[in-house]
């Protein structure tokens, strides 16, 4: 159990246009859902958190109104890039934490996103 | 700013032979956590060691912790190629429901 799905696994964009990456638990209830970035060769970086039904929390430094994050239910949350841009182009994971759980939390395959 | 931080940043060593990471921190944890990424993929979760565990056992990993020193490593016995992996350290920070990263360790075996 505990599986997390994301899709796009890879995505093509052109500059100026607008992606979103679907992150899904599959068998269990997500009461928490993080979004993570990673660039080539560096580690990961929380980018935000977001609470079913609530607005996300963003890290310091990440610009919500860029990285736009709903998590409307307890088995999805998305991410949508924004007027995407090349320096945006990175590897995008997600994560949930169970509901009721403690504060274990299953990752996602990653999205790859290039911006041309 | 990443609150883990690893080394070596590299590692390579022979097929057989054990490979030793370590992992340092800056706050107090409610538990740390392991993890394997291969290139480009997404994260594989290796063990968990609670914060008033001192030394935790999987298979041929082997976790310990020191809180007093802020400090963890993982130990992977007996290599084989299929470790080839970076590995990353996740500190689960009290009071604050997320993990923070450390920069990870590129582990090659050769065969």
């Amino acid at each position: 159990g505990a599986v997390v799905s994301q899709h796009p696994s890879w995505v093509i964009c052109k500059s100026g246009t607008s992606v979103k990456i679907e992150c899904r638990s599959l068998d269990f209830q997500a009461t928490t859902m993080f979004w993570y970035r990673q660039f080539p060769k560096q580690s990961l970086m929380l980018m935000a958190t977001s609470n079913e039904g609530s607005k996300a929390t963003y890290e310091q430094g990440v610009e919500k109104d860029k990285f736009l994050i709903n998590h409307a239910s307890l088995t999805l949350s998305t991410l949508t890039v924004t007027s995407a841009h090349p320096e945006d182009s990175s590897f995008y994971i997600c994560s949930a934490s169970r509901l009721a759980g403690g504060y274990e939390q299953y990752f996602g395959p990653g999205t790859r996103l290039t911006v041309t | 700013s990443q609150q883990g931080e690893e080394d070596p940043q590299a590692l390579s060593i022979q097929e057989g032979e054990n490979a030793t990471m370590n992992c340092s921190y800056k706050t107090s944890i409610n538990n740390l956590q392991w993890y394997r990424q291969n290139s480009g993929r997404g994260l594989v979760h290796l063990i968990l060691i609670r914060s008033n565990e001192r030394e935790k056992h999987s298979g041929r990993l082997r976790v310990t912790l020191d809180t007093s020193k802020k400090s963890s490593s993982l130990l992977i016995t007996a290599s084989r190629a299929a470790d080839t992996a970076s590995y990353f350290c996740a500190t689960d920070i009290q009071g604050a429901q997320k993990l923070v990263f450390g920069q990870g360790t590129r582990l090659t075996i050769n065969p």
